[in-house]
């Protein structure tokens, strides 16, 4: 398998431009999670789902993100209109385990980092 | 204040030498504790994980202690390599019952220099 992937890698736009982050989680994991990494703050979950159903979107900065999982192996986090301030790497990770399991190892994709001009 | 928090922030070393890197949190209950390293440029990957009852975890040269009386939980990294040039991050899961989500720290950056 390999691993998540994410698309773009890089992304330079202006401000109040859209911007769309696209994620192909591991085939089979069932929870897909977007973070976004900064400095100042770490990495910060910004909404998750399970089984292509958002579960929990309270990390999601206010009403210019949005994110959708159309199906089990394509998600998209979208920013309209962007700003400076959401400048950072915005990571997808998926795992296969839920509520009720130990183990439930996140695998990482490589990040998109996103840069508003 | 932050539920997870590491020390010291960044750290630098001399190649083969060894370090230790803290994390205490304030998350209870919690079902397990894990340690992440981000690589420059690379999303983060688990090295181990330890759940309530364990204390101890080694993976190769790195072994993650846990404390749960005291909510810290420490990884030493022994005869450091240039290639543990990277972030570490602790990361807590809350009880399962409850979410899945994770509590990050806001990790420790190492630099091994030869």
């Amino acid at each position: 398998d390999a691993g998540v992937i994410q698309s773009p890698r890089h992304e330079v736009t202006e401000m109040g431009q859209e911007v769309t982050l696209r994620c192909k989680p591991i085939s089979g994991h069932d929870y897909l999670f977007w973070y976004r990494q900064t400095m100042m703050r770490g990495l910060e979950l910004l909404i998750y789902f399970n089984n292509n159903v958002p579960i929990d979107d309270s990390g999601m900065p206010e009403d210019r993100f949005s994110a959708k999982m159309p199906n089990a192996s394509f998600s998209t986090l979208k920013i309209q209109p962007s700003e400076p301030r959401d400048s950072a790497v915005y990571f997808c990770a998926s795992s296969l385990s839920g509520s009720g399991t130990p183990d439930n190892e996140q695998f990482f994709g490589p990040g998109t980092r996103l840069t508003v001009l | 204040k932050n539920q997870v928090e590491q020390s010291p922030q960044s750290l630098i070393i001399l190649e083969g030498k060894n370090c230790t890197l803290q994390c205490n949190y304030t998350v209870s209950p919690f079902s397990n504790l894990r340690w992440y390293k981000q690589d420059t440029g690379r999303g983060p990957v688990s090295l181990t994980i330890m759940t309530f009852s364990e204390n101890t975890k080694s993976n190769g040269r790195y072994t993650a202690t846990l404390d749960a009386d005291t909510k810290q939980s420490s990884l030493h990294i022994t005869a450091s390599q240039l290639s543990d040039s990277a972030s570490y991050i602790c990361v807590v899961r809350g009880p399962s019952y409850n979410t899945d989500k994770l509590i990050f720290g806001t990790g420790t950056r190492l630099q091994v220099f030869p």
